[in-house]
């Protein structure tokens, strides 16, 4: 079975600041890995993708994010915020035909001026 | 534009009174699927289709129906809302084994 645990709920940085949104994952096979993001009153669009080929994938808007087996992690990245970066963000694992997406509770990542 | 509808976007309802959700997409994409999304539990999967006439349940089938009779349409259905069906319903497409495309969201409340 697969399941995804994103570690903050909430997270708050200043405007220029580094953003880390922390996701681990258990997957009895080697998963595919989405972080979407959800601005308010909108739907879900895809940031980046792992699916076993460069373990740092580069997303849009210049967000990445490392797989680390090791560490069954999936953590994304952004070197500094900006205010329209505010929004929901879901790290997504999937181990069957690349369909059956498992969910993240999502983190709610607020920008302060 | 390619893209996956929803509609309607906003529902209020009573318990018991039937009601469908209908989702269309133009990508002609096998895969279609039907999520609810509740705050702290992200989306949880309720049904899929990996193709026309093939539905399968996901993980909180539990009061709701599917039917997949063309490959654009995949309406989900609620025979006797109740109120902990209150919830935000997505939409989604995909070629299979390649990432999903979500519509835009259903508001759904039952009274």
């Amino acid at each position: 079975a697969q399941s995804v645990t994103q570690l903050d709920s909430h997270v708050s940085v200043s405007e220029g600041t580094p953003v880390l949104l922390r996701c681990n994952y258990s997957s009895s096979y080697s998963p595919s890995l989405f972080w979407y993001v959800q601005h308010p009153n909108k739907g879900l669009q895809l940031l980046l993708k792992y699916t076993s080929a460069a373990t740092l994938v580069k997303g849009i808007n210049g967000f990445e994010a490392e797989f680390k087996k090791s560490e069954t992690s999936f953590h994304l990245t952004k070197p500094s915020a900006h205010m329209s970066d505010a929004a929901e963000y879901f790290c997504v694992v999937s181990e069957r035909a690349g369909n059956m997406l498992t969910f993240g509770g999502g983190t709610r990542l607020m920008v302060k001026p | 534009e390619a893209q996956v509808t929803q509609n309607p976007r906003y529902l209020i309802t009573v318990t018991g009174k039937k009601l469908t959700v209908t989702c269309s997409q133009n990508m002609n994409h096998e895969y279609m699927s039907w999520y609810r999304q509740d705050p702290g539990l992200g989306l949880r999967q309720i049904y899929y289709s990996m193709n026309v006439e093939v539905t399968d349940k996901g993980d909180v089938p539990e009061g709701y129906k599917v039917s997949r009779k063309e490959k654009r349409n995949f309406p989900l259905i609620l025979e006797s809302p109740s109120p902990n069906q209150t919830s935000l319903y997505f939409c989604a497409s995909s070629l299979l084994d390649n990432e999903q495309f979500f519509g835009p969201g259903t508001r759904l409340t039952v009274l």
